[in-house]
């Protein structure tokens, strides 16, 4: 079965500290994974996809095909971080819709 | 780019009432999904269209009806409210391209009574 976990509901960490949001998958093809976030008042948009390798907002997040997994990780928490994020799978053959998780809030207090 | 739009924002129905949740993208784009999310969830997806005149069940589509007949519109009708409907309704698009991301309209919170 295709799924996407998201252990966490809700995240609260200090500014300046290091955070990590955790998303484990369960898909038995090649997987194509998303974080997206939503911002207080705006809509759900693109973070960061695993095929890009890149950084974001000072946000990287590695994929681990042998532990299933595809963690969020900031070194250094900022305020304007705080907000809803999901993990995504990306189904390829069901017209590349996406499997989401049930998203951590995070909260980054001053 | 107005990018993907949504209308209304808010809607409450009466159980039994009907109702069209209208989405439009003007990124030329040929895929474009439909999503509700219920509180303290992830979203999920009612139907999707690879083009116009292609339409797709997604996970959850029961209650639901979709047409495509324009690359711009899909709109989602609602044909006998029910209580269980209630719930936040994303529209999305994007390109077919692998590990391309799908751009979210704002989402219709729709209430039935």
């Amino acid at each position: 079965a295709q799924r996407v976990t998201q252990p966490e509901k809700l995240l609260s960490v200090f500014k300046g500290a290091p955070v990590e949001l955790k998303c484990n998958y369960s898909y038995s093809g090649s997987p194509e994974l998303f974080w997206y976030v939503q911002y207080s008042r705006q809509r759900l948009q693109l973070l960061l996809r695993h095929i890009s390798r890149e950084s974001i907002k000072g946000f990287t997040a590695d994929l681990n095909k042998g532990e299933t997994s595809f963690h969020l990780k900031k070194p250094f928490a900022q305020e304007e971080d705080s907000a809803m994020y999901y993990c995504a799978l990306s189904v390829g053959n069901q017209g590349g819709k996406l499997i989401f998780g049930q998203g951590t809030e995070l909260s980054v207090k001053p | 780019n107005a990018g993907v739009t949504q209308t209304p924002k808010f809607r409450i129905l009466k159980i039994g009432q009907s109702m069209t949740l209208q989405c439009t993208q003007d990124m030329n784009h040929n895929y474009m999904y439909w999503y509700r999310q219920d509180p303290g969830m992830g979203l999920k997806l009612i139907y999707y269209s690879v083009g116009a005149g292609i339409t797709d069940k997604g996970e959850v589509p029961n209650g639901y009806n979709v047409s495509r007949s324009t690359t711009e519109d899909f709109p989602l009708r609602l044909e006998l409210a029910a209580p269980s409907q209630t719930s936040v309704y994303f529209c999305a698009s994007r390109l077919q391209v692998s590990y391309n991301e799908q751009f979210f309209g704002p989402g219709t919170r729709l209430t039935v009574l």
